[in-house]
């Protein structure tokens, strides 16, 4: 099993495009999050979505969109991007029924 | 919502003596409040996790403790070696359904 992964690994964007994070999980986990992690302010949860079919809000959900595509893949999207986009995107998975979440190996993002 | 602080924000201890990393939480609903390890450039890993059930939780070198009634819950390395130097967080949540919350994290390094 592949875990979680995330694709791109590293991409720069110019102020103003819009691109999409790819997240996908092959351990049939039923919840999905996307996080943010800026030095010195932790993991700060974007969107979640707690199972296929439904997302919700997290702390700083503004300027994201997210779309819960089938259970395996959760995809982020920045419609404009912005240089306070910058920061590493990491998503994560959790099985029904417990609470460990597990990490993709993160999307490093420079917006310029 | 919840608010995890985590306290310190930087350690630095000598081979072989101990680390303690303090967390404290809003939340008295929280239930779930596991640590996370995450190395250089890598995806945060779960190292352990306590329940609220639970007061102290041990797996070899690391301990977590939880004091509900004060809202704060530690992390304890003994014997600290070289590898674990990291930046390790703690977080905080209810029932499964509901997101973690981050502290903002504690980098450790530990010099031989």
């Amino acid at each position: 099993n592949a875990g979680v992964t995330q694709t791109p690994k590293f991409q720069v964007l110019k102020t103003g495009q819009s691109m999409t994070l790819q997240c996908a999980q092959d351990m049939n986990h039923n919840s999905m999050y996307w996080y943010r992690q800026d030095p010195g302010m932790g993991l700060r949860l974007i969107y979640y979505s707690a199972s296929e079919g439904t997302t919700d809000k997290g702390e700083v959900p503004n300027g994201y969109n997210v779309s819960r595509l089938n259970k395996r893949e959760f995809s982020l999207r920045l419609e404009s991007a912005a240089p306070s986009q910058t920061s590493v995107y990491f998503c994560a998975s959790r099985a029904g029924g417990t609470e460990t979440q597990y990490f993709g190996p993160g999307t490093r993002l420079l917006v310029l | 919502g919840e608010n995890v602080e985590q306290h310190p924000s930087t350690l630095s201890v000598q081979e072989g003596d101990s680390a303690v990393i303090k967390c404290t939480y809003s939340d008295s609903a929280s239930n779930y409040f596991p640590w996370y390890k995450q190395e250089l450039g890598k995806r945060p890993q779960l190292i352990i996790d306590i329940r609220s059930n639970v007061g102290e939780k041990k797996d070899q070198r690391i301990a977590v403790t939880l004091n509900k009634t004060a809202k704060h819950f530690s992390l304890h390395i003994t014997e600290t070696q070289p590898e674990d130097s990291a930046v390790y967080f703690c977080a905080a949540s209810r029932n499964s359904g509901y997101a973690l919350n981050f502290g903002k994290g504690t980098s450790l390094l530990v010099t031989p």
